[in-house]
């Protein structure tokens, strides 16, 4: 079955870093997205991606984060200067139609911000 | 603004048994599209099952089905023939009918399934 591959699993970054978090979408997705967890909390929607734009961001999403989709296959999340509060479970997912249809998640990479 | 609500932060069931996690939700919408979602100890975030609003009929995906009440605004999960795999965290989420398919979701029910 097809997956969507998040890499690294788990980054340790300095606070203050940037930090580039990469996901692989099934490949004749077209619609993506970026949520995180913070441990124990819920599950919060960052950005969602879609012909090569953003469609919409939360509050969340401010000028520190960025998103991109360099080479047709790699769509990645950017985080210029790291807070501890950045802390959290990072989760790509994409769909290959938009509206309801439900969306495959990745496996997530835990960023811890020290 | 939608809200999602699971007011359940844990359960637990004996193995085979059935149980029942409650989610209700705010929006001004009619038509909308609501999901479980389960995350095992291994944090993947698994889709359940899906309901669109405009069904009335409640959707069913092998032991899971769901009680979807639209007045009331409330979609809870029913897991029958409980597995020691159904333990981990279950969360409700709303989408909406824009076309950037944001989810909201629940804070999560942590559920233990027991021998």
């Amino acid at each position: 079955e097809p997956e969507v591959t998040q890499t690294p699993s788990h980054q340790v970054t300095q606070m203050g870093q940037e930090v580039i978090l990469r996901c692989v979408p099934i490949s004749n997705h077209l619609y993506f997205y970026w949520y995180r967890q913070i441990l124990g909390q819920k599950v919060e929607f960052l950005v969602s991606f879609y012909n090569n734009e953003i469609s919409e961001k939360s509050e969340i999403f401010d000028d520190q984060f960025s998103v991109e989709r360099p080479d047709g296959s790699n769509f990645t999340l950017k985080i210029r200067s790291t807070k501890l509060e950045d802390s959290a479970m990072y989760f790509c997912a994409s769909s290959e139609r938009e509206g309801g249809y439900g969306y495959t998640f990745g496996s997530g990479t835990r960023l811890t911000v020290v | 603004a939608q809200t999602v609500t699971q007011s359940q932060p844990e359960m637990s069931v004996q193995e085979a048994e059935t149980v029942t996690l409650s989610c209700t939700y705010d929006t001004s919408e009619s038509n909308y599209y609501l999901f479980w979602y389960k995350q095992p100890p291994s944090r993947q975030m698994i889709l359940v099952i899906r309901q669109e609003a405009y069904k009335q009929q409640n959707a069913t995906e092998n032991r899971f089905s769901v009680n979807f009440q639209k007045a009331a605004k409330s979609f809870s999960l029913k897991i029958s023939d409980s597995q020691l795999g159904d333990t981990a965290m279950y969360f409700c989420a709303f989408m909406g009918s824009s076309n950037t398919g944001k989810l909201i979701f629940g804070q999560g029910t942590t559920l233990q399934v027991k021998p």
